[in-house]
């Protein structure tokens, strides 16, 4: 089956400094990779839409400029958080889909925990 | 905008016992999915629904999606204390493949 991974899975850093994370498809080319953000006890939100060598198109109310999202290969997308605070403390899941096993199905990362003091 | 709303938000119910989850969505879509998250871990696909009236079983879970009535449900069969965990499910609106995701419905089994 379909295998994504991240990485880190989880990272803690200062108040100002940007956090790197990264979501890649492990057994499939991925055409397009999406980023969603949960915080405890509440749902997925989704972040951004991110298509292989194309600019992340952003949900409403996501900075652009803050989650910088890169998608440079079919097996990699990347999520920057720069100059992170404590109130982007969260869940970052990235899922991806493509390749031969169709568009319907999301396959799921297994998330990155990070923690801003 | 399409809105994804669940019910119920948490469901306490005894093992053995039959339960079912629903997943209501305000515009058009053909595709719904169901997904499982174990506390601290990520999702894990059970169900794609793909057309109206389609039924899909996996053990004591089953599926359905009526589009007419923009109705998913996820019913439980003679519960077991390994199906706590927090479901949810997910639309995608139109033609996209983007997933707008409902609250979630936090289920423990008790003994």
């Amino acid at each position: 089956g379909a295998v994504v991974s991240q990485h880190p899975s989880r990272v803690i850093c200062k108040s100002g400094t940007s956090v790197k994370i990264e979501c890649r498809s492990l057994d499939f080319q991925a055409t397009t990779m999406f980023w969603y953000r949960q915080f405890p006890k509440q749902s997925l939100m989704l972040m951004a839409t991110s298509n292989e060598g194309s600019k992340a198109t952003y949900e409403q109310g996501v900075e652009k400029d803050k989650f910088l999202i890169n998608h440079a290969s079919l097996t990699l997308s990347t999520l920057t958080v720069t100059s992170a605070h404590p109130e982007d403390s969260s869940f970052y899941i990235c899922s991806a889909t493509g390749g031969g096993f169709g568009t319907d199905t999301q396959y799921f990362g297994p998330g990155t925990r990070l923690t801003v003091l | 905008e399409l809105k994804v709303e669940q019910n119920p938000l948490f469901l306490s119910m005894q093992e053995g016992k039959n339960y079912t989850i629903y997943c209501n969505y305000s515009t058009t879509s053909d595709r719904l999915y169901w997904y499982r998250q174990d506390p601290g871990k990520s999702l894990e696909s059970l169900f794609v629904l793909l057309s109206n009236g389609a039924v899909k079983q996996e053990g004591r879970l089953m599926a359905s999606l009526d589009t007419k009535a923009r109705l998913s449900t996820l019913h439980i069969t003679a519960a077991v204390h390994d199906l706590s965990a927090t479901y949810f499910c997910a639309v995608s609106p139109g033609s996209s493949y983007k997933l707008i995701f409902g609250s979630g419905t936090r289920l423990l089994v008790r003994p």
